[in-house]
């Protein structure tokens, strides 16, 4: 299997336009979690999917951030209207169930809001 | 306020030198304790997950380990390819699950 997927490694955008980040996860898993990483505040969890189903999106710092994940093998992180505090690398992760079993992480996305 | 935190920030070692990394967790409530290891640029890659005072588990050179109120990753003998950011993760329920890293140990192992 090649891995948790994401897509794009690295995005630039300007403050106020709309950004999707991408996630396969690995075939099989039946979580997925999204998660946010930064200087400042390390590393945050964001929302995590059980069964393509969101458990908790308590990580989730306002409305203008909106997780879906519309079939086993695909999710997004949209991100709309984007602020320059957004900028951070976001990765997403699977599980074969929750947070029992061992998570594997993608790549991540270096978001850039400028 | 949930609070993880570790133990030194950064931590400079000469090959073989063994040491320990600690990660303070909230008390209560403890589900899970979690250590990964990142390289730059690169997501977390998972290492252990310890979830009763007393418990260990290890991997090569790596040995963690559970007490009631903190969680130790020894490692023995370091080499060079063990440089990276060792991050715990406390895992708590009660009003819901929660998930919250702390910033991390960066080490550095030197010839």
């Amino acid at each position: 299997d090649a891995g948790v997927i994401q897509s794009p490694r690295h995005e630039v955008t300007e403050m106020g336009q709309e950004v999707t980040l991408r996630c396969k996860p690995i075939s099989g898993h039946n979580s997925l979690f999204w998660y946010r990483q930064t200087m400042m505040r390390g590393l945050e969890l964001l929302i995590y999917f059980n069964n393509n189903v969101p458990i908790d999106d308590s990580g989730m710092p306002e409305d203008r951030f909106s997780a879906k994940m519309p079939n086993a093998s695909f999710s997004t992180l949209k991100i709309q209207p984007s602020e320059p505090r957004d900028s951070a690398v976001y990765f997403c992760a699977s599980s074969l169930q929750g947070l029992t079993t061992e998570a594997f992480f993608g790549q991540g996305t270096r978001l850039t809001v400028v | 306020e949930d609070q993880v935190t570790q133990s030194p920030e950064a931590l400079r070692l000469q090959e073989g030198e063994s040491s320990s990394l600690n990660c303070s967790y909230t008390v209560s409530g403890l589900r899970g304790l979690f250590w990964y290891r990142q390289d730059p640029g690169k997501g977390p890659e998972f290492l252990f997950t310890l979830y009763s005072a007393g418990e260990e588990k290890e991997k090569e050179r790596l040995k963690a380990t559970l007490t009631k109120k903190e969680s130790f990753l020894h490692i023995t003998a370091p080499k060079p390819e063990d440089s990276a950011t060792y991050l715990c993760a406390e895992w708590i329920t009660g009003g819901g699950n929660k998930l919250t890293f702390g910033t991390g140990t960066q080490l550095k192992v030197e010839l």
